[in-house]
């Protein structure tokens, strides 16, 4: 059965720093997906990561993915308290999702 | 504006009495599914469709019915809530464009069964 683990669950920084989210998948895949949630609201759709290597960019926003290692990454360059919020990857097999990842910045 | 629509947003009921949750999308894709969120778990798939009339199940299908008669409409049926289906539901549909495809999710239903 396919597992998607996402890590940190919970991660409070400073605005300006950098971090890293990550979300780890048991079997094989070549697609992933990033979405955010605010408190509240539906998912948004960030990133879609078609083939190892990708690496796509968006802002402070940057993901990517290995598809040997069945890892991608988030990474949030010089946060903002606009990040606020909770992000969950996605693994194309079933679209099983992480667990999500909550994201606090304070100033 | 392209989105997916859900009805009722807020829903309290009582076990046992049937409901349906509707869902529908004005971007004519293919694929249409619905997901629960619950506290700590992330999204779980529960009923997926491929195209009218193609219907598979998701990680948590007990307790849910679909049917996809519309290529638009893909509605949630609880015959019998329980108390564990208090959860919110979320509907999304999506095309494969690329080799991939992006989700569109509805606003969500917060149901609440006692």
């Amino acid at each position: 059965e396919l597992k998607v683990e996402q890590n940190p669950l919970f991660l409070s920084m400073q605005e300006g720093k950098n971090y890293t989210i990550y979300c780890n998948y048991s079997t094989t895949s070549d697609r992933l997906y990033w979405y955010r949630q605010d408190p509240g609201k539906s998912l948004e759709s960030l990133f879609v990561l078609l083939s190892n290597g990708a690496v796509k960019q968006e802002g402070r926003l940057m993901a990517s993915l290995d598809t040997k290692a069945r890892l991608s990454t988030l990474h949030i360059t010089a946060a903002v308290h606009d990040l606020s919020a909770t992000y969950f990857c996605a693994v194309d097999n079933d679209m099983r999702f992480g667990a999500g990842t909550r994201l606090t910045v304070k100033p | 504006e392209a989105q997916v629509t859900q009805n009722p947003r807020y829903l309290i009921t009582v076990t046992g009495k049937k409901l349906t949750v509707t869902c529908s999308q004005n971007m004519n894709h293919e694929y249409m599914s619905w997901y629960r969120q619950d506290p700590g778990l992330g999204l779980r798939q529960i009923y997926y469709s491929m195209n009218v009339e193609v219907t598979d199940k998701g990680d948590v299908p007990e307790g849910y019915k679909v049917s996809r008669k519309e290529k638009r409409n893909f509605p949630l049926i609880l015959e019998s809530p329980s108390p564990n289906q208090t959860s919110l539901y979320f509907c999304a549909s999506f095309n494969r464009a690329g080799g991939g495809y992006e989700q569109y999710f509805g606003p969500g239903t917060r149901l609440t069964v006692t």
